[in-house]
């Protein structure tokens, strides 16, 4: 079935390092895929979406990779902060409507 | 003031008991979701609502039911709570592709 999923359930890194977060999906058919982080006590909150007719897509601090012919998303965080300790979920839109959520993988940012 | 809101924050009930988890938004968005999320399961879709006259189920709607009285409230109910329904609570609403979560909703049925 269709399933999202992550390669590791914790990740922890220096602050001022740079912080990758994989993914890998399932169903070929999604047209976007997103990155969600959740903090402590907190609804997640959208980071940055990609198309999935793109390989590439920067914001502020964060990259996203999609590699399509291995069904894999990554997230790449530069610099990481403190403030960056979170849950990061990723997503795939598939329908229009539906959002397929993977487990999550839990940073951690050492002082 | 937040933009989705959710009531209540925390509540504890007993096996059977009818429970209501309220939604609130202010973002005027049509598209409203109901999502509950386990430790290692990320989150799992209840209901969703594309507008006030249409409610879909969701991929583990059984033993809830949903209302939409308004564009802006959007409540999930427990009809008779039993203790695997134990979880944290997401209301969210999506314009594009971007959907925006309410602080949750924290269940315990014992």
């Amino acid at each position: 079935g269709e399933s999202v999923g992550l390669h590791l359930p914790t990740l922890s890194v220096q602050e001022g390092d740079n912080s990758i977060i994989n993914c890998a999906y399932s169903n070929s058919a999604s047209d976007y895929f997103i990155w969600y982080k959740q903090e402590s006590g907190k609804g997640p909150q959208f980071i940055i979406d990609i198309r999935s007719n793109m390989d590439k897509r920067q914001g502020q601090r964060v990259t996203v990779l999609l590699n399509k012919t291995v069904k894999h998303l990554s997230l790449q965080i530069a610099a990481t902060q403190p403030g960056d300790s979170a849950v990061y979920f990723c997503a795939e839109n598939t329908g229009g409507f539906k959002t397929i959520f993977g487990a999550g993988t839990r940073l951690f940012v050492k002082a | 003031d937040a933009d989705v809101t959710q009531t209540p924050r925390n509540r504890i009930t007993k096996t059977g008991k009818r429970i209501m988890l309220e939604c609130s938004q202010t973002k005027g968005h049509d598209r409203m979701y109901w999502y509950r999320q386990d430790p290692g399961l990320g989150l799992r879709l209840i209901y969703y609502s594309f507008d006030v006259k249409d409610i879909n189920k969701g991929e583990i709607s059984d033993g809830y039911s949903v209302s939409r009285q308004a564009q802006a409230k959007f409540s999930l109910s427990l009809e008779s709570a039993i203790p695997n329904q134990t979880a944290l609570y997401f209301c969210a609403t999506r314009q594009g592709n971007e959907q925006f979560f309410g602080p949750g909703t924290r269940l315990t049925v014992l």
